[in-house]
């Protein structure tokens, strides 16, 4: 089946500083890739819409200046936490359809911590 | 527009009993309906889902689901808990068109007691 890899799995950074965190689709192309944070005891919530070529699509709330999305090719896509602060810590999740399909592949999370 | 609502944030049942995990939705047009697990500090992985055809649906670990359209339903089920299944559970549903996002249920938390 489809993988969808996530990079780092987790992170611990500092107040202030930036951290990258990368969505790959390995075997699949993916012109698209859904990016959710879940805060613990919660569900995922969909943080935005990431399109290779274009601008991602945010969902209302969310900062879009402090979640910085590229999807650079058809197999990855990255999310950058800018001047990261301890309520930006929680757990990061990407996803990528199915070609042609309504199912989702998902990645297995990126843990950040920021102290 | 799609939604999923999971009665019961938290099932508690003893091992060996049956569990039942309830998920209703609201589709625009047929669902593709999902059920996920995830334990402690990881990911979602997939028990099951229902796309097209057969509505009893097997999973892994001996879980099914049926999808009652009458109902709009898909509640997850297994006949005898065990301590392994102890873990959080969100059902799902697909968007409207191929290449959308899911929409999550606010999801379960699973306790077994020996």
């Amino acid at each position: 089946g489809a993988v969808v890899s996530q990079h780092p799995s987790r992170v611990i950074c500092k107040s202030g500083t930036s951290v990258k965190i990368e969505c790959r689709s390995l075997d699949f192309q993916a012109t698209t890739m859904f990016w959710y944070r879940q805060f613990p005891k919660q569900s995922l919530m969909l943080m935005a819409t990431s399109n290779e070529g274009s601008k991602a699509t945010y969902e209302q709330g969310v900062e879009k200046d402090k979640f910085l999305i590229n999807h650079a090719s058809l197999t990855l896509s990255t999310l950058t936490v800018t001047s990261a602060h301890p309520e930006d810590s929680s757990f990061y999740i990407c996803s990528a359809p199915s070609s042609g399909s309504r199912e989702q592949y998902f990645g297995p999370g990126t843990r950040l911590t920021v102290t | 527009a799609q939604s999923v609502t999971q009665l019961g944030s938290h099932v508690s049942v003893s091992e060996g009993a049956l569990v039942l995990l309830r998920c209703n939705y609201s589709s625009s047009v047929p669902p593709y309906l999902f059920w996920y697990v995830q334990y402690p500090n990881q990911g979602l992985q997939l028990l099951l889902k229902y796309t097209t055809g057969a509505t009893l649906v097997k999973g892994i670990n001996g879980f099914e689901a049926e999808f009652k359209k009458s109902e709009t339903s898909f509640h997850l089920t297994k006949p005898s808990a065990h301590m392994s299944d102890a873990a959080e559970y969100f059902c799902a549903v697909s968007g409207e068109t191929s290449g959308s996002r899911l929409t999550f249920g606010e999801g379960t938390q699973l306790t077994v007691n020996p």
